[in-house]
């Protein structure tokens, strides 16, 4: 089955510590992206790739970092720098926009 | 600056009434429009979408209006049922590179 496969579902990091949240599509999509939900605020974009080795910023970049070495590979860094980054994590790729987003499970991280 | 806007956080229906959820939005570029539907700790899923060339899309039970004079969609489920229970999330296209911009979201509450 094609899908969009987010791991771990549930992740704790100490403050200070980096953490990689993964995102694996086998949907052969192009485009991928990371979104962030906080409660009351809807889906913040963070990062977003069109094209394997081009990812561009979103409206909340600072304090993450991407890479797509790979077209169906996507993993997102939560650095040290990111002030407040307990929030649920969700990354999505698409082929076009006639059928949306397929998004993955999401992964809830929470730093103590 | 919120381009698209859900604002009712919440909304209450009972069983086989109808449920409407509304949408706004600035942007006069949006030309594409989506509504998803989230369950909680899941990636949201799409449900329905509607172009700008058009002023109404059904599927099923459920059937999008859209009125771009006002800048303005809704969400229309007819019957309602339990399981609809959710947080939609309406969304809009400007054809950009970044694709979706989306709303705060609505949480549905069907009640038996």
């Amino acid at each position: 089955d094609g899908g969009i496969t987010q791991s771990p579902k549930y992740l704790f990091r100490k403050e200070g510590q980096n953490v990689t949240l993964s995102c694996e599509q086998n949907l052969n999509h192009d485009a991928m992206y990371w979104y962030r939900q906080d409660p009351g605020q809807g889906l913040r974009l963070i990062y977003y790739s069109q094209i394997v080795n081009d990812f561009q910023k979103g409206d909340i970049a600072e304090g993450y970092s991407v890479s797509r070495e790979k077209k169906e590979s996507f993993p997102l860094t939560v650095t040290s720098a990111q002030k407040n980054p307990t929030a649920f994590y969700l990354c999505a790729s698409s082929v076009g926009l006639l059928y949306g987003y397929t998004f993955g499970s999401g992964t809830r991280l929470t730093v103590v | 600056d919120q381009q698209v806007k859900q604002n009712s956080p919440s909304l209450s229906v009972q069983e086989g009434r109808i449920s409407i959820l509304n949408c706004d939005y600035t942007n006069s570029m949006f030309d594409y429009f989506l509504w998803y539907k989230k369950y909680p700790a899941e990636g949201p899923t799409f449900l329905i979408s509607i172009s700008s060339i058009k002023d109404k899309n059904e599927d099923g039970r459920f059937t999008v209006f859209l009125n771009k004079s006002a800048k303005h969609l809704s969400l229309h489920i007819v019957p309602s049922q339990p399981g609809d229970s959710a947080v939609y999330f309406c969304a809009a296209s400007d054809g950009s590179a970044r694709q979706l911009t989306f709303g705060s979201g609505t949480q549905l509450t069907v009640l038996p």
